[in-house]
Parts: structure tokens; sequence; C-alpha cells
């Protein structure tokens, strides 16, 4: 049973770039949430993915934006990327009962670590 | 909106000994409760859960939590720790008909021999 893949592992990028990142929900799972996680804080809600269309966000600028595939793998997109943006972006994938409601757990890839200079 | 508070950032605890690590969390309605654990350079793991009925919750790793809705904490306890719990421990609340995770700012065990 495949867990959930990310990718890259790691990211080096400068100020001002775009960036994005990859995930492939667990087996079975089809909505996909984005978190940022910076060094020695706990993750923060970006947002979640299900049905292709973006359900929920957190207070995330508009330079974070995703996508969601008819696989239900999904992107993340950082744009005019910021030296702040540096950090471990963890991707969860979880099951919709139906459109608002959801499994209560969810399940986590190993990251991508990003690196803004 | 939900908030959680992990009370000690770092917890050194000597090999064996018992560990408590401490979460409390703040919501206006009703919350699943979560425990993750973070290993050098990986993701999340689930360790335990917490969504209705017995307040002692067991998990995987020997570790268990209690649920305590009038002091809205939700603690985990290991009896007896082993070096290989050296990681960063996080609790996290999500609404019940929600799907967003909140977490708090971790908790290190340090594990020494």
């Amino acid at each position: 049973d495949a867990g959930v893949t990310q990718s890259p592992t790691h990211l080096i990028k400068t100020r001002g770039q775009q960036v994005t990142l990859r995930c492939s929900p667990k087996s079975g799972h089809d909505t996909v949430s984005w978190y940022q996680q910076a060094l020695g804080q706990g993750p923060q809600f970006i947002f979640q993915y299900y049905e292709e269309e973006e359900r929920q966000r957190g207070n995330f600028p508009d330079r974070f934006s995703g996508h969601q595939f008819p696989n239900y793998s999904s992107e993340l997109n950082v744009n005019a990327l910021l030296l702040g943006d540096s950090a471990l972006y963890l991707c969860a994938s979880s099951l919709a009962f139906r459109a608002g409601a959801f499994q209560e757990t969810q399940y986590f890839g190993p990251g991508t670590r990003l690196l803004v200079l | 909106a939900q908030s959680v508070t992990q009370l000690d950032s770092q917890v050194p605890v000597f090999e064996e000994a018992p560990v408590e690590l401490r979460c409390n969390y703040s919501s206006s309605v009703s919350v699943y409760l979560f425990w993750y654990v973070q290993y050098p350079n990986q993701g999340l793991q689930l360790l335990l859960k917490y969504l209705s009925g017995s307040t002692l919750v067991k998990g995987i790793n020997g570790f268990e939590a209690e649920f305590n809705k009038s002091q809205t904490s939700f603690h985990l306890r290991k009896p007896s720790v082993h070096i290989s719990d050296t990681a960063e421990y996080f609790c996290a609340v999500k609404r019940a008909a929600g799907n967003k995770l909140t977490f708090g700012g971790g908790t290190r065990v340090l594990v020494k021999p």
C-alpha cells in the first residue's frame, strides 16, 4: 500500500523565482492538503484540494497556488519566492465521505525542503 | 478558530524514564485531537488520535494520551522511553466538521542514555 509521496525531496531557489512541488496521495485517498513547516515551528495549513478545486485556504498570500489532477495528485506552486518561504512543505492526504465531510485522519508525506537564497 | 499550545518546547529525559508531553487546546466547537511524531528529516507520523468515547487513548510505540474536556488538555505519556523516541512531537486539533489540522509549536524530546 503506497503511502503519500512527494517530489522533489530538496530544492534550492533564489529570491523571485517560482517553484512547483508535487504530491501523490495515499492509495484510495482523494483529498490533498498542503502545510508549510518553518524551522522550529509546527506545520501551518496552506490549502486543501478536493474534486480538483481549492476547498479551504489558510492565511497565505496569492503567491501560493495549487492544482489537483484527475488522479488526485496535486501540485503546490509558489511565485516570486521570498527568503521567508524557506521551509519544509508537507502534503497530507485523506478521504472524503462527501463534499465538506472527511475521514478524521490525515496521512503525511516526507516533505519537500525548500531553501530560498 | 482553534489553537493549540504545547507547554514545553524541549523535554530532556533519561532512557527508561517516563515522559509526559503537555498539550492544551482552545476551541468553541467539537474537535478531534491528534499526536504526531516527526523524526529528524522526515514527515509526520500519526501516534494516536481521540475522536470520541474512552478518554484514554493508546497509540503506537507504547504511547498513550488522555483527553480532559474540562481542562481542554490532551497530554501524551510513555511509561519508559527509548533512545529511538528522540524526535519532535506535535499535538494537533481538527474541527469534527472540517479537514484542516491546527498544530502546536512542537515539543522536542531528547532521550539520554
